[in-house]
């Protein structure tokens, strides 16, 4: 079972904004990066924010990053179609020695 | 281009052995930590195991522990995962990753390949 907590879903409408929370605790995001991962269907897993906040290139403004505490969230702004995917947040957890995957959260523009 | 693709997947038996490969391109493959991270169908993501640069240094998942086990040849610019006594619920897609240097994110997926244990 996934130390990282995530709502399974989320939606809006296309142009609207979306935020993805991903919960852990002291040994993982407390003292560690976090990234975040998009999956479209049928496809591997994409990095979409690194270091808590920063984009690797080619990945759009429009996402987001930020963590504070034990919690690091994802912010999706202008919703679009194309965005509809499964969404992951990712970290290193200390205690443990393995990196730890959220709970995933499905993206759904209405 | 900066590529990896997995190969080895397979159905297997319970109880059964089987050896994943991961070729690395596009990118001097001996200077990265490198995963592999699975997917059970209709499930979310899963880490399974890292290996250091060099291969002196791995780490398991718990699930996992005992009996896969990581290793590369960076003279090949390869990485692997044996698997033996598998169990139905090591059926996913397997996928490799690049850690990126100087923090733990993963910035390279391959495809992924599919293990199916199953009698």
């Amino acid at each position: 079972q996934s130390v990282l907590t995530q709502p399974p879903s989320v939606s809006a409408a296309p142009g609207q904004k979306v935020t993805i929370s991903c919960s852990g605790s002291s040994s993982n995001i407390g003292n560690n990066y976090v990234s975040w991962y998009q999956q479209l269907p049928g496809t591997a897993p994409k990095l979409l924010i690194y270091d808590n906040n920063r984009r690797p290139s080619g990945i759009p403004d429009r996402f987001s990053g930020s963590k504070s505490a034990t919690s690091a969230t994802l912010g999706i702004t202008g919703l679009q179609t194309g965005d509809e995917a499964d969404y992951y947040c990712g970290t290193w957890d200390s205690s443990l020695s393995v990196y730890v995957f959220g709970t995933g959260t499905k993206v759904t523009v209405l | 281009e900066v590529q990896l693709v997995e190969s080895g997947g397979g159905l297997v038996q319970p109880g059964g052995s089987l050896r994943l490969s991961c070729a690395a391109s596009g990118f001097t493959f001996s200077s990265y930590r490198m995963h592999w991270v699975r997917q059970a169908p209709g499930k979310g993501l899963v880490w399974v195991s890292r290996i250091n640069s060099t291969g002196s240094s791995t780490s398991y998942a718990d699930s996992v522990k005992g009996r896969f086990t990581i290793s590369r040849d960076n003279a090949k610019n390869t990485l692997y995962l044996q698997m033996n006594s598998l169990r139905a619920e090591d059926t996913a897609v397997y996928y490799c990753a690049r850690e990126r240097l100087y923090d733990p994110s993963m910035d390279v997926w391959g495809q992924g390949t599919t293990v199916t244990v199953s009698s």
